[in-house]
């Protein structure tokens, strides 16, 4: 069946950039996704792109995909504290389905 | 800008008994998706409605059952609870577009005893 994998745990000092990096499995995958969610919160919407491009910015955001390699990730500049939180990524198959396949998440510590 | 409403935020329960979820999508989105977390896990999706009418199915046990009303909103009931349905769970709602973004309610968390 599809997976997304992440890795769990990135650890940045304030100001410097975050890369957290996802991979799927989907090759049907029309539109993959980036959440935030803080602890005990719901899920944030960040940014998403669909599967014909190749980089989409959005403000400090910058997502990256690798459709050859199933490959996405998604840079934060000049990261904040505030950006600590945990980071899915989620794929949304093609045909007729629309669930989202969502990552293990990626536990994201920005030191001040 | 209006977002996904759901109640109760939090809910305690005991073993064998019933709950109910209940779910309100942004106005003019007509797909509504629910979604199970459980401690330290990713989302996993349960069910989803388009129209009123089930769109897809997921990992949903036999003892949930959902709908969608006329209204459009959605309501997760939940039978015989059992401690391992203890989570967070998450209605999303879309609008009919080519993107079917989906946006997230704060989530209703769920503790069974």
């Amino acid at each position: 069946g599809e997976d997304v994998e992440q890795s769990l745990f990135l650890s940045v000092r304030e100001g410097d950039s975050s890369v957290i990096n996802c991979t799927y499995t989907d090759s049907s995958s029309t539109y993959l996704y980036w959440y935030k969610q803080e602890p005990g919160a719901g899920l944030q919407l960040l940014t998403y792109i669909f599967s014909n491009m190749d980089m989409k910015q959005d403000q400090r955001l910058t997502v990256l995909l690798n459709k050859k390699d199933k490959h996405l990730s998604l840079r934060i500049a000049d990261t904040q504290t505030g950006d600590s939180a945990i980071y899915f990524c989620a794929s949304k198959g093609g045909g007729a389905t629309n669930k989202l396949i969502f990552g293990t998440g990626t536990l994201l510590a920005v030191q001040p | 800008a209006a977002g996904v409403i759901q109640s109760p935020r939090h809910l305690i329960k005991e073993k064998r008994e019933t709950a109910t979820l209940k779910c309100y999508p942004i106005p003019r989105h007509d797909t509504v998706y629910w979604y199970q977390q459980g401690p330290g896990q990713d989302p996993q999706f349960l069910i989803s409605f388009y129209e009123k009418m089930q769109s897809d199915k997921g990992s949903i046990p036999d003892r949930f059952s959902a709908q969608q009303f006329s209204d459009y909103h959605s309501e997760l009931n939940m039978s015989s609870l059992e401690l391992g349905d203890s989570a967070l769970y998450f209605c999303a709602s879309s609008p009919d577009s080519s993107t079917d973004t989906q946006y997230f309610g704060p989530g209703t968390r769920l503790t069974v005893l």
